[in-house]
């Protein structure tokens, strides 16, 4: 399978918690995003990277959110101290970059966080 | 900022019924068009985009034309199957850049088609 890969699919965590996702974007892709969706919403964007360089955060990033990409290759997401608010789909979704033509964005199947 | 408008579902439709979900956009410049579908259990997928006012996307008998005059990109099919149920987002990209930066996405629209 060479689609965008992420890990876990569901994660049940208890308010105060840490967790952590990871998404293995499609091996050539260099740009990589993350979104958060909430019932009912559409998908909202948090962050991207250009390999290894996060370059854009939304505001909805708060200081507890923290996203790294060392390699320019897999990423990984945390949150601190969750929040029940924080509970949602996070979606990761890959691009390749080039100039001049469309690049369209891949998406994950997601991870589902539930706190508790 | 951008923002995407689209209409609230759920609808329920015929199999062989024809399909209209409505999408309006805000952006500045000349944004990037797409509809992108979610099938149950899966993950989104693109299904059309338009790139410049006036371009027409389609694929699998879904069509969507870039109206720039009436800022909105509403996405048609002539004739629906039950495998067309899923849900519907509208979205849109930075100007200029194509589907290679940030997208916004509407609320979706769930689409359910009966036999």
């Amino acid at each position: 399978d060479t689609g965008v890969s992420q890990d876990p699919r569901h994660k049940i965590t208890k308010r105060g918690q840490n967790v952590t996702f990871r998404c293995d974007p499609i091996s050539e892709h260099n740009r990589l995003y993350w979104y958060r969706q909430t019932l009912g919403q559409g998908p909202e964007f948090l962050t991207y990277f250009q390999n290894e360089a996060q370059l854009e955060k939304s505001r909805l990033l708060s200081d507890r959110f923290s996203a790294e990409r060392p390699k320019g290759s897999f990423s990984t997401l945390e949150i601190q101290r969750t929040e029940q608010g924080d509970s949602a789909m996070y979606l990761c979704a890959s691009s390749l970059v080039t100039a001049g033509l469309y690049n369209e964005q891949f998406f994950g199947p997601g991870t589902r966080l539930t706190v508790l | 900022g951008n923002s995407v408008t689209q209409m609230e579902g759920p609808v329920t439709l015929s199999e062989e019924a024809f399909l209209t979900i409505n999408c309006t956009y805000t952006a500045t410049g000349y944004p990037s068009l797409f509809w992108y579908v979610q099938y149950p259990g899966e993950g989104l997928q693109l299904l059309l985009k338009a790139t410049k006012a006036d371009d027409k996307g389609s694929n699998k008998g879904f069509e969507a034309t870039y109206r720039k005059e009436t800022t909105s990109f509403h996405l048609e099919k002539g004739s629906v199957q039950v495998s067309d149920s899923a849900v519907y987002f509208c979205a849109l990209s930075k100007a200029g850049t194509g589907g290679g930066n940030k997208l916004t996405f509407g609320t979706g629209t769930q689409l359910k088609v009966e036999l």
